[in-house]
């Protein structure tokens, strides 16, 4: 069984240009989150999609995110404009129930210049 | 401010002794406890997972959870070079919230 796979593993950007992550969650697993960690910091929640729908999105830092689930299979984390402090490594996890045992995958390390 | 707390280390366990990692949280209705390792570079990966108080055993590796005391633990028995990594507390505070909520980490050295 594949794991959760994200997409890309790096991206280079500079500031006030849009970047798009992908995120593929293990079958059949109808819990996605992300999440971020930014240098010297903990890893930090974002948000949490039910399906299609955003259960809890209370970590998303401004309004310059957005995420979406269409169809609730892949989710894609748009950020736009980026700016400097965006950078850091975006992780999305999924799990098949909520306050189940949440998988990773490899995070996209994204680098604003 | 729900909080979850880890000393960063590191911390030092010579070859084939038993490696005691701490985590303290702040909030008494937190449900789910999670035990990551985390190599550099790489994805957290899950460890354990504890919902009850006592312990919970699964081969080298033990949880303890005391919920009075809001405290967590993860020992690692017989450690190996292969364990040296980054260890993540995280916990699921629960009430319709699954985000997870980390510590900042450990940083596990198995010395040869």
């Amino acid at each position: 069984e594949a794991g959760v796979t994200q997409f890309p593993s790096h991206s280079v950007i500079e500031k006030g240009q849009t970047v798009t992550l992908r995120c593929d969650p293990i079958s059949g697993h109808d819990n996605l989150y992300w999440y971020r960690r930014v240098m010297g910091k903990e890893i930090k929640f974002l948000l949490h999609f039910v399906k299609e729908s955003k259960q809890d999105e209370s970590g998303m830092p401004n309004n310059r995110f957005l995420a979406e689930r269409t169809g609730g299979t892949y989710s894609t984390l748009k950020v736009q404009p980026a700016e400097l402090e965006d950078s850091g490594v975006y992780f999305c996890a999924s799990s098949q129930d909520g306050g189940q045992p949440q998988h990773f995958g490899d995070g996209t390390r994204l680098s604003i210049l | 401010q729900k909080e979850v707390e880890q000393n960063s280390g590191p911390l030092s366990v010579p070859e084939g002794a038993i490696a005691s990692l701490n985590c303290t949280y702040s909030d008494r209705v937190s449900q789910s406890f999670f035990w990551y390792r985390q190599y550099s570079g790489k994805s957290p990966e899950l460890i354990m997972s504890i919902y009850s108080n006592g312990d919970k055993e699964d081969g080298r590796f033990t949880a303890q959870l005391n919920k009075a005391s809001q405290y967590v633990s993860l020992l690692i028995r017989d450690s190996q070079p292969s364990d040296s990594a980054t260890y993540l507390c995280a916990v699921i505070y629960g009430g319709g919230a699954d985000g997870l909520t980390f510590g900042k980490g450990t940083h596990l050295i198995i010395q040869p």
